[in-house]
């Protein structure tokens, strides 16, 4: 069954304007994390913004800033002010915690690639 | 300091032929995984080093693949009996430890099986 789900598969949007992506997720475990990862061109994964199930914040970087809303099981990734720079595929991921013991490996979602307009 | 390397960044062989790909961690970090990525099947776990043991191999897709770890550092993938639908780019990852939070990512051998 597939744990995380990104029904994007493409998005545009102007620079200078802010952008949701959207993503959301199965899982039993009541401790996990959820994490957005971009991938230019290049093919280099690049760390962006964590949540942990437990964070009562919403966790933000920089221009990224992550909407966490547990009861729909949803972890939506919002870039602020985009840069053609921002234009790169776009991964929400999870990591549960097996048997109590968090040893790192991530689900990821099918993607979405982002497009940014100047 | 240097990130995850990866070698070769591309690699092209022939049905049935073995392949070795190779990937350096960041100095220091005790956790390893490699992944899988493709057109039809998206990014996919393969398996996990926790320092030179594998306490998770169920990404494997099938006993042609293997997968070790030396010296807590370097970490070979072979595939044995290279098959076309083996054709994708294998990304490798490490953490400093199975627990952080963030994966740092190589840059990928992308491998084609003619």
């Amino acid at each position: 069954a597939q744990k995380i789900t990104q029904t994007q598969p493409g998005m545009f949007v102007q620079e200078k304007e802010a952008v949701t992506l959207d993503c959301t997720y199965d899982t039993s475990d009541q401790s996990y994390g959820l994490f957005w990862y971009k991938q230019p061109s290049s093919g280099e994964m690049i760390f962006l913004i964590y949540q942990g199930s437990y964070d009562e914040q919403n966790a933000t970087e920089g221009r990224y800033s992550l909407n966490f809303q547990k009861a729909r099981k949803s972890a939506n990734l919002v870039i602020s002010a985009s840069q053609l720079g921002d234009s790169a595929m776009y991964f929400c991921a999870m990591r549960e915690h097996a048997g109590g013991t968090s040893y790192g490996k991530l689900t990821f979602g099918q993607g979405t690639i982002l497009t940014v307009h100047p | 300091g240097a990130g995850v390397s990866q070698s070769p960044s591309n690699k092209v062989t022939e049905k049935g032929k073995d392949v070795e790909l190779r990937c350096d961690p960041i100095s220091g970090h005790t956790a390893l995984y490699w992944y899988r990525q493709s057109l039809g099947q998206g990014l996919e776990f393969l398996i996990y080093f926790q320092g030179n043991s594998a306490p998770d191999k169920s990404g494997l897709p099938s006993d042609r693949f293997s997968a070790e770890r030396t010296g807590g550092s370097v970490s070979t993938l072979t595939i044995q009996r290279t098959q076309q639908e083996d054709s994708a780019v294998y990304l490798c990852a490490s953490s400093p430890s199975g627990t952080r939070v963030e994966q740092f990512f190589g840059p990928g051998t992308r491998l084609t099986v003619l």
